[in-house]
C-alpha cells in the first residue's frame, strides 16, 4: 500500500530564512503534486512533478523530485509572511487513479 | 465559472439525521472523487467515480453512499450521522491530463 510521509509536521521559522520540507513516498508513482491550504480554504495547486529530476519554481517555492529515493522537496527561499500556510505532498497511485496524501506541514512564519 | 462546485458550503446536523453533499465539475474531466479531511488536517480518499462508474471505494461505512447521474456530478449522500462523521469533505475531479481540481469544500458539523 502506498503510504506518503512528509516532515517536519510542523515548521516555525522567521522571516528571510530558508527551510525544506521533505516528502517520502513508498512505491513506485506516476506524479508528485504540492498543495498549499489556508486556514478553512480549499486546496491550491502550487506544482506537479512528472519525471526523475524534475525541478519547478514558482516565487520562493521550488520543488524537486528524485523517483529512485522516492523523495520530493519543498524549498523556501527567504520566507515571507505570507507563506504561511499547510504544505501537502500528494502522489499519484499509479494506476489505481487516486492520490494519497502525505499528513500536511504546517508552516507558520514569524516576522 | 468554478471547476469544482459543491453545496453546501456549511453543514450543521444533529445526530441521526442524513444530509446530502453535491458536486458538480465543468472541466470536462472523466474521474471525480470525494476526500475526507479530518480534524488533524489529514486528507484521505472516500470514493472515487470514472465515468459515473464506481473505481474506488475505500473502506468507507455504509451509512455514506455516493451517487454520480453523469460524469459531471458526484454527490455524496450520508445516512444517520455520528458525531465521527464531522469532518470537511472535498469533492475532487480529473482528466486525462495530469491534475486534480478540488472543490472549496463542505464543513460538516454533527452535534
Amino acid at each position: 500500500e502506498l503510504k506518503v510521509e512528509q516532515n517536519p509536521l510542523f515548521l516555525s521559522m522567521q522571516e528571510g530564512k530558508n527551510y525544506t520540507i521533505y516528502c517520502n513516498y513508498s512505491t513506485t508513482s506516476d506524479r508528485l503534486y504540492w498543495y498549499r491550504q489556508d486556514p478553512g480554504k480549499s486546496l491550491e495547486s502550487l506544482f506537479v512533478l512528472l519525471s526523475n529530476g524534475a525541478v519547478k519554481q514558482e516565487g520562493r517555492l521550488m520543488a524537486s523530485l528524485d523517483t529512485k529515493a522516492r523523495l520530493s522537496t519543498l524549498h523556501i527561499t527567504a520566507a515571507v509572511h505570507d507563506l504561511s500556510a499547510t504544505y501537502f505532498c500528494a502522489v499519484d497511485h499509479a494506476g489505481a487513479q487516486k492520490l494519497v496524501f502525505g499528513q500536511g506541514t504546517r508552516l507558520t512564519i514569524n516576522p | 465559472d468554478t471547476a469544482v462546485s459543491q453545496t453546501p458550503k456549511y453543514l450543521v446536523t444533529q445526530m441521526g439525521n442524513d444530509k446530502s453533499i453535491k458536486c458538480e465539475q465543468n472541466l470536462g474531466h472523466d474521474t471525480m472523487y470525494w476526500y475526507k479531511q479530518d480534524s488533524k488536517k489529514f486528507l484521505k480518499i472516500m470514493f472515487s467515480y470514472n465515468n459515473k462508474e464506481l473505481i474506488i471505494n475505500e473502506t468507507v461505512p455504509n451509512r455514506f453512499s455516493p451517487k454520480s447521474p453523469d460524469k459531471a456530478h458526484l454527490n455524496l449522500h450520508i445516512n444517520s450521522l455520528e458525531l465521527g462523521d464531522s469532518a470537511v469533505y472535498f469533492c475532487a475531479s480529473s482528466g486525462r491530463i495530469y491534475g486534480y481540481t478540488f472543490g472549496s469544500g463542505t464543513r460538516l458539523t454533527v452535534v
